[in-house]
């Protein structure tokens, strides 16, 4: 099956501070999609971004599937962004989706 | 709209005893997908179903686990018996065309 690799594996930042999180996958992919999950354990969908760039307030990320790699930037962190980031990839709007192992992001005052 | 329900948030229950987890999709969604959580081995895909039918159940860990969905709008996974490696997180995610895939809050569920 498709692999899903996520880095760094952990982070620690002080807040203020920018950031640039990688997902490198195996195969080809037409859905992929960020997650934040929260320290109460709670998924949230960040961006579905199978190919280009979205952004959303002080996240954003960019997908180039031609080289098979995704990026997510947060920038001025906060600690309200402590949590683990997960990258998952698919190979359509309603299939299946494979996580990476996450990077575990802490931001600290 | 409220987003993927699950329910219960926490069960605890004995091994050998018989437990079911609830989802409700978001309305107008046609496809929902089981994942379970752990430590060790991450978030792992179950079980999922486009209307209602389900297309690949290759993650259910054993006979013992069954998932159904009687509607478009709900589905039930079931563990009968439980046994204490299946303490984890069960998550609900549902979809549409359009992408994205809303999670519910989880079941944390715990086997003594």
């Amino acid at each position: 099956g498709i692999q899903v690799e996520q880095s760094p594996p952990d982070l620690i930042l002080q807040e203020g501070a920018n950031s640039t999180l990688r997902c490198n996958f195996s195969d080809s992919v037409n859905n992929l999609q960020w997650f934040h999950q929260n320290p109460w354990g709670q998924l949230i969908n960040l961006f579905y971004i199978p190919s280009g760039t979205k952004q959303n307030g002080r996240l954003s990320a960019t997908t180039v599937a031609t080289e098979r790699y995704s990026l997510l930037y947060i920038s001025s962190s906060q600690t309200t962004d402590s949590g683990v980031y997960f990258c998952a990839v698919g190979t359509g709007t309603a299939s299946k989706l494979t996580f990476g192992t996450g990077t575990r992001l802490q931001v600290t005052l | 709209d409220a987003g993927v329900i699950q329910s219960p948030r926490h069960e605890v229950t004995e091994m050998g005893q018989e437990v079911t987890l609830r989802c409700k999709l978001i309305s107008g969604h046609n496809s929902l997908f089981w994942y379970r959580q752990t430590m060790m081995r991450g978030l792992e895909l179950l079980i999922y179903f486009n209307n209602n039918v389900p297309i690949d159940d290759s993650g259910m860990p054993e006979d013992r686990f069954s998932a159904k969905m009687p509607n478009a709008s709900f589905s039930t996974l079931k563990i009968q018996p439980s046994e204490p490696r299946d303490s984890a997180v069960y998550f609900c995610a549902s979809s549409s065309n359009h992408g994205g895939r809303p999670f519910g809050s989880g079941t944390r569920l715990t086997v003594v």
